[in-house]
């Protein structure tokens, strides 16, 4: 079956720090790939997706994400953490559009001052 | 006015209540979708429709059933509700013009007692 794993169901940072959270997947074919972020009482916001092309994608609020085809992975960075960038942050699969998104458990960033 | 619209917002009903939510969009997507988010289980499919003839059922259809009105109207039932169907309901739209990412409504937080 198809999987998305996002490890680390917490993850807290100083701010100032990196920002590093994890997402692996399971795909025999060429996936698309999304992050959404959610702020509390609030609904899905896409923060950045690959579908094609560069595999070093750029999103909103500074973050940025990576395809590794040969590890499976897509995770989601920002070199300086904010007090505002406090959410919780889910990794999505779609195979190619032909199927529904996929998403991981989630993992909630907490940002220290 | 938002992109996807879900009603209500907010809704306590008794076990055993037929409930349905509502979710209408202006994006002019053809592909709509719900899931149900819980806390440490991220988002799961209930249903999905790619076209107004189509409904499809997702990782958890049981006790759910969903109509397609129109391109822009799905609506998700609650046959009989029961306590653990107590969660946040989200609505989603997409298209291939957005290779597939996901517009999302604003969330109904449902409780049932």
């Amino acid at each position: 079956a198809q999987s998305v794993t996002q490890l680390g169901s917490h993850v807290s940072v100083s701010e100032g720090a990196l920002v590093l959270l994890r997402c692996n997947y399971s795909s025999s074919v060429p996936p698309y790939l999304f992050w959404y972020v959610q702020y509390p009482n609030q609904g899905l916001q896409l923060l950045l997706k690959y579908t094609t092309g560069a595999t070093l994608v750029k999103g909103i609020n500074g973050f940025e994400a990576e395809f590794k085809k040969s590890e499976t992975s897509f995770h989601l960075t920002k070199p300086s953490a904010h007090m505002s960038d406090a959410a919780e942050y889910f990794c999505a699969v779609s195979w190619r559009g032909n199927t529904p998104l996929v998403f991981g458990k989630g993992t909630r960033l907490s940002v220290i001052a | 006015d938002a992109d996807v619209t879900q009603t209500p917002r907010n809704r306590i009903t008794k076990t055993g209540k037929r409930i349905m939510l509502e979710c209408s969009q202006t994006k002019g997507h053809d592909r709509m979708y719900w899931y149900r988010q819980d806390p440490g289980l991220g988002l799961r499919l209930i249903y999905y429709s790619f076209d107004v003839k189509d409904i499809n059922k997702g990782e958890i259809s049981d006790g759910y059933s969903v109509s397609r009105q129109a391109q822009a109207k799905f609506s998700l039932s609650l046959e009989s509700a029961i306590p653990n169907q107590t969660a946040l309901y989200f609505c989603a739209t997409s298209d291939v013009r957005q290779n597939y990412g996901y517009t999302f409504g604003s969330g109904t937080r449902l409780t049932v007692v």
